[in-house]
């Protein structure tokens, strides 16, 4: 079965520094997205990527980057972590682009900025 | 842009009823596909059920199965003989046959299954 990591289960910042959320898949999947989940709101697309070193921006990339040197590593960065960025991250990985197949999800990490 | 809503932000069921979740969504295409995740308090996210909009049958999975209304742009999920289990949070989701491979979600509904 494919599995994937989230580095952290739950993390604590501060306001102002900067924040590494990393993800890693096992199934030489292509496609990988990050997604915050808030209550009320559902999960929102952050980012996206279909292959190493492409990058996509979703709904609401704003405050966020990412970085995806090896195809197994998605990473996504807060560059200076803020309070609203307190929220639970999700990774998913897919197959390839035009599969339309179902996203495997990671456990989530629960992220607070204080 | 597609726009996926859950109106049932919280449900319960007695174990061993049926219940229904609600799901409708808009969007221009012709071509897509439907899903159903689960979230249980473990937070996986796991895949319920998933519906071709070309295909006219419902798709079912064991207690599992939907009832994909295309004009009325409607998917509902019915859980038959609900289980302690079931309790989770459901999430419907759309994603678009142009291939992006993007997941659209809903809000969610919190089912709890009542021993």
């Amino acid at each position: 079965d494919v599995k994937v990591t989230q580095s952290s289960r739950y993390l604590v910042k501060r306001t102002g520094e900067k924040v590494f959320l990393e993800c890693v898949q096992d199934m030489d999947h292509e496609n990988m997205f990050w997604y915050r989940q808030d209550p009320g709101l559902g999960l929102r697309l952050i980012y996206f990527s279909y292959d190493v070193k492409m990058k996509e921006k979703g709904d609401i990339p704003e405050g966020y980057s990412v970085s995806r040197e090896k195809k197994e590593r998605f990473s996504l960065i807060l560059e200076s972590a803020s309070t609203n960025q307190t929220s639970m991250y999700l990774c998913a990985s897919s197959l390839f682009r035009g599969a339309n197949e179902k996203l495997f999800f990671g456990s989530g990490t629960q992220l607070s900025v204080l | 842009a597609q726009t996926v809503t859950q109106s049932q932000p919280e449900m319960s069921v007695q174990e061993a009823e049926t219940v229904t979740l609600s799901c409708t969504y808009d969007t221009s295409e012709n071509n897509y596909y439907l899903f159903w995740y689960k979230q249980p308090p473990s937070r996986q996210m796991i895949l319920v059920i998933r519906q071709e909009a070309y295909k006219q049958q419902n798709a079912t999975e064991n207690r599992f199965s939907v009832n994909f209304q295309k004009a009325a742009k409607s998917f509902s999920l019915k859980i038959s003989d609900s289980q302690l289990g079931d309790t989770a949070m459901y999430f419907c989701a759309f994603m678009a046959n142009f291939g992006n491979e993007k997941l659209t979600f809903g809000t969610g509904t919190r089912l709890t299954i009542i021993p």
